[in-house]
């Protein structure tokens, strides 16, 4: 079946650092691709999505680009904030039954 | 504004006993899904739906029953749980046309001792 594969954490960075995380999938069909965060005592939250191959979603200064190729969707930003601590979950969408598909989460911690 | 509300946010249950989690939507999704988060195994799906109705299985379903008598609530059982099962649990909905994302509950917090 479909698979998500993301890179383990936590990550830890200061202010200001670049951040990437690392996800990469299986899929039988045309999956879209998401990028979930979870801020702390919180539910998941849609951060950004891209449906087809070499899209690019963006959102709050995180980018993803659909990788066909290399079946990736790493997500980056170039300036964390400490606002960024989160856990973030790479995602597939599989079209039967509309269900999504997560990787196993990254949690990041951004210091002062 | 209430999005999916889940019922109740903790719980603690002893091995054997039953419970049911609630969840309710204000968006008139179609679509609902159960998942449980465990530490490193990111969000795993219990059961879904797709319809007022309806139900199906999804990846880790044994110990859990499900069911959707309205469109808006869709509930997850626990005739006799288990320590295995003390996780985070998550309800979702969406529209169930492809791409559009999916809206998620607070959590649920179930601990089984």
């Amino acid at each position: 079946g479909d698979s998500v594969t993301q890179m383990e954490g936590p990550v830890t960075l200061s202010e200001e650092a670049f951040l990437t995380i690392n996800c990469t999938y299986t899929a039988t069909g045309y999956p879209s691709l998401f990028w979930y965060v979870q801020y702390p005592g919180e539910g998941l939250q849609l951060l950004l999505k891209a449906t087809k191959a070499d899209d690019k979603g963006s959102n709050k200064g995180f980018e993803a680009t659909y990788r066909k190729e290399t079946t990736s969707f790493h997500l980056e930003k170039g300036s964390v904030q400490v606002s960024d601590s989160a856990v973030y979950f790479c995602a597939l969408n599989e079209a039967a039954g509309n269900k999504l598909t997560f990787g196993g989460g990254t949690r990041v911690l951004v210091k002062p | 504004n209430a999005g999916v509300t889940q019922t109740p946010k903790f719980r603690v249950l002893k091995t054997g006993q039953s419970m049911t989690l609630l969840c309710a939507q204000d968006m008139n999704h179609e679509y609902m899904y159960w998942y449980r988060q465990d530490p490193g195994m990111g969000l795993r799906l219990i059961h879904y739906s797709v319809g007022e109705g309806t139900t199906a299985k999804g990846e880790v379903p044994d110990g859990y029953n499900v069911s959707r008598l309205k469109k808006q609530n869709f509930l997850l059982g626990l005739e006799s749980a288990a320590p295995s099962q003390t996780s985070v649990y998550f309800c979702a909905s969406s529209t169930g046309v492809r791409n559009t994302e999916a809206f998620f509950g607070q959590g649920t917090r179930l601990t089984v001792v």
